[in-house]
């Protein structure tokens, strides 16, 4: 079955202008996962819902990043007046509901790199 | 807090030779425990967890890994590495749902 997926792949921008980030997770999956991969790095948590309610977005670095999931889908993070810092691979999961309360597998999408000029 | 370390940023084995990969973490939680596979260009793949069942927990692709809370370890291990092993793993630790990632290891496998 299709997988986790993410548009664009690759998205180049100049410094002050907002980009919009699109992650369509496994169909009926509960959960879904926002994070960012600096080259070299681990991805890092920034955010993630349940169904449609953001349950924690400690992870988020600043008010210029948001995200939503209005129908407990498809989500999109977005970046407002970006900046060369926020270069990096954005990376997507989703997960189904955990019968043991605790975290389950998470597939993850195959990101979108992005560069901010 | 919780954090996790991986003890060696590239690990270099012959086909053939077992593989060990490194990992420490720091949990004030019993915590959930994860390792992860990225082939280039691919995404993450799960290879095994630990949610405090059996200490030793076998993945696929004949990987496992021990917890042994005494240490705070959860290396990971293979008797045999194959060419295609070769990639970029990730242990990580959870915190409820909140997962914590290392910087990642990786593994190159000489024919």
């Amino acid at each position: 079955g299709a997988g986790v997926s993410q548009s664009p792949r690759y998205k180049v921008t100049k410094r002050g202008q907002d980009v919009a980030l699109r992650c369509d997770p496994i169909s009926g999956h509960v959960s879904l996962y926002w994070y960012r991969q600096a080259l070299g790095q681990g991805p890092e948590f920034l955010t993630y819902f349940n169904y449609e309610a953001q349950q924690d977005k400690s992870g988020l670095p600043n008010d210029r990043f948001s995200a939503e999931r209005p129908e407990g889908s498809i989500s999109t993070l977005t970046i407002q007046r970006t900046e060369q810092r926020d270069s990096a691979m954005y990376r997507c999961a989703s997960s189904a509901s955990s019968s043991s309360g605790g975290p389950n597998e998470q597939f993850f999408g195959p990101g979108t790199r992005l560069t901010v000029l | 807090a919780q954090s996790v370390t991986q003890l060696d940023s590239h690990v270099s084995v012959s086909e053939g030779t077992p593989v060990l990969l490194r990992c420490n973490y720091s949990s004030s939680y019993s915590p959930s425990l994860f390792w992860y596979v990225q082939h280039p260009n691919k995404g993450l793949q799960l290879l095994l967890k630990y949610t405090s069942a059996a200490t030793l927990v076998k993945g696929i692709n004949g990987f496992e890994a021990e917890f042994k809370k005494s240490e705070t370890s959860f290396h990971l291990t293979k008797p045999s590495a194959h060419m295609s092993d070769a990639a970029e793993y990730f242990c990580v630790v959870s915190r409820g749902y909140i997962p914590t990632f290392g910087r990642g290891t990786s593994l190159i496998v000489h024919p």
